[in-house]
């Protein structure tokens, strides 16, 4: 299994909602991440995640709050979020931290209004 | 401030000639480069990967080029095939970090 999967695909919510990103991975990886990818633009990284650790935080608003219950899932809680927080959020994993070769799941395309 | 730059948005091939895209950097403190390739509805592939110790790594039809000096990197697909349609994004790291800084990419389309 070499694959990231994450849920939902497609998620709409309005600006007082709060919601959940999930992600999985059965590789065995301990080092998982969460990017943000606006339209025609590269993705960005926000969030890495090291043996069920956050490591890096990117300056990211507090809208946003990471989760690792264990060191298959990954989740990014959304809440109060913005309509310019519109975006594809990727999940991605690689075997260590430091390790740059990652998998990536396909993305949430998330739109607020 | 575009560390990482793809300064062609598009590129056209007919099948079975020589892709070549192109990537440049300016940070000197970048020290492992990648690209990947991303298919619509899809998440970002790993394609290949080069360290800053190396000017050239190979993987069947993709072969990666890197000129330190110039701060250029480039991938060469040859032959092409229509099935390499897709975005292809370049991608850097600074050594002992963990943060990939990509270029905004280069969409391909193979001709048949």
């Amino acid at each position: 299994d070499t694959e990231v999967t994450q849920t939902p695909k497609h998620l709409v919510m309005g600006m007082t909602n709060k919601k959940s990103l999930k992600c999985e991975q059965h590789m065995g990886h301990r080092a998982m991440y969460w990017y943000k990818q606006k339209a025609k633009k590269p993705p960005e990284l926000m969030f890495v995640y090291s043996y069920e650790k956050l490591s890096i935080n990117e300056s990211v608003p507090s809208r946003f709050s990471p989760e690792c219950p264990n060191s298959s899932l990954l989740n990014l809680h959304l809440h109060a979020l913005q309509p310019e927080d519109s975006a594809l959020y990727l999940c991605a994993s690689s075997q260590e931290r430091g390790l740059p070769e990652a998998f990536f799941g396909q993305g949430t395309r998330l739109t607020v209004v | 401030d575009q560390q990482v730059k793809q300064n062609s948005p598009s590129l056209s091939v007919q099948e079975g000639r020589i892709s070549i895209l192109n990537c440049d950097y300016t940070n000197s403190m970048f020290d492992y480069f990648l690209w990947y390739k991303k298919y619509p509805a899809e998440g970002p592939t790993f394609l290949i990967s080069i360290s800053s110790i190396k000017d050239k790594n190979e993987d069947g039809r993709f072969t990666v080029f890197l000129n330190k000096s110039a701060k250029h990197l480039s991938l060469h697909i040859v032959p092409s095939q229509p099935g390499d349609s897709a975005v292809y994004f370049c991608a850097a790291r600074k050594s002992s970090g963990d943060k990939l800084t990509f270029g905004t990419g280069t969409r391909l389309a193979v001709r048949p």
